[in-house]
Order: structure tokens, then sequence, then C-alpha cells
């Protein structure tokens, strides 16, 4: 079976610049959350989204948005980009049981600002 | 936001030795997991642990929950150039939303 898959790999844009980032789920897997990471830190959670609705929202500015189509791929967008939004950015589709749920990650899409 | 800070940042240990990582947060969390993440890759599950004061062992790693649900900790034992990696605590609250530790850097030298 297919694990996470995300798109692109690698990418440079410039600041202003916007981005599209693209994320497949695992299959059977309604739940996709998006987290950023800078290098050597954790991730920081952006977005999480369950069949199509948006279920929680990080502390992002409004320059980041999502969205989950009816198969369950989502696609992060990032508008206006800065430096610091240099970063990689992961995909996780999450299978939930009655007590806890389970991440599993893509290998992300590194996105380097110039 | 829900903060988990994790110490130390980073470890660099010789073959065979003990470590121990912390992660400590003034949130309660319905679960607390461990991952590990590897260069180039994203961060794959180790453990979960719901009960708080849980104890769960993984072959070399023990990994503890806090009986408050708010900490946790993660021993490794004969640490093996293959531990080499960034370890991440994460806190899941109620909505199955996951909070992510600031990282712990483990290098393991043959």
């Amino acid at each position: 079976d297919a694990g996470v898959t995300q798109s692109p790999t690698h990418l440079i844009k410039t600041r202003g610049q916007h981005v599209t980032l693209r994320c497949s789920p695992i299959s059977g897997h309604k739940s996709v959350s998006w987290y950023q990471q800078v290098l050597g830190q954790g991730p920081q959670f952006i977005f999480q989204y369950y069949e199509k609705e948006e279920r929680g929202r990080g502390n992002f500015p409004d320059r980041f948005s999502a969205r989950q189509f009816p198969n369950y791929s989502s696609e992060l967008n990032v508008n206006a980009l800065l430096l610091g939004d240099s970063a990689l950015y992961l995909c996780a589709s999450l299978t939930a049981t009655k007590n806890t749920g389970e991440l599993f990650f893509g290998e992300g899409s590194r996105l380097t600002v110039l | 936001t829900q903060l988990l800070e994790q110490s130390p940042q980073f470890l660099s240990i010789q073959e065979g030795e003990n470590l121990t990582v912390y992660c400590n947060s003034s949130s309660v969390f319905s679960s607390l997991q461990w991952y590990r993440q590897e260069p180039g890759e994203g961060p794959v599950l180790l453990v979960t642990v719901v009960t708080g004061g849980e104890v769960k062992k993984l072959k070399r790693l023990t990994f503890q929950f806090g009986d408050a649900r708010k900490d946790s900790s993660l021993h490794i034992t004969a640490a093996q150039p293959g531990d080499t990696g960034l370890y991440l605590c994460a806190g899941e609250d109620t909505g199955n939303q996951f909070y992510f530790g600031t990282g712990t850097s483990l290098t393991v030298i043959p």
C-alpha cells in the first residue's frame, strides 16, 4: 500500500510569490494535517482537515490556507512568501481509534524562499 | 498554543551509553507519542502512551507517561549508531490534534 505522498519534494520560490503543496493520504484515511518544520526543530501544527472540513488551525497568518478534496487529498497554499516561510512542510494522514490517533507522515516538501 | 519542551536539545554520546530524553508541558493530553525522524524523512511513530504512569518498552527503549499526563520520558539503554536521529514527543488533545515538542537531536558515535 502507498504511504502518504507529497509533491513537490523540493522547490525554490522568491519573496512575494505563492506556492501550492499537495498531499495524498493513505488510502482509507479521511483526515489530513499539515505541519511546518524548521530545520532542527519540532513540527508546528498548521491545519487539520477531516471529511473536507477544517477541524483545527494553528497559529499561522492568513497567508496560509488549505483545503481537502472529495478524494481526501489536500492542498496547502501560502501567499506572499516571506524568507521565514523557508521550511519543510509535512503532511500527515490520521487514523483514529476510540482512545487515540496515529499520524503517518509523508517525506515532506522542502520550500526555500530567496 | 500547547507548548511541549524537550530536554536536552542536543545529545552526543558514545555507543553503549545510556540516555534519557524529557518532554514537559503545562497541558494535560489524552495521549502522548514519541516519534523519530531521520534526515530527509518524515517522523515515524515509536510508541503511544495513554494512561498516567504508564510504562512501555520497545527493545532498548523505555517510555513513561507522567502520572498527571503532562510529561513523558524516553530512556535508551546501550545506545547504538542506528539510534541517531531527531526524537520528538507529541501530545494529542481530545480533537485528535497533535502538538509536537521542540525536539532532541541524538548522535551516537561508534
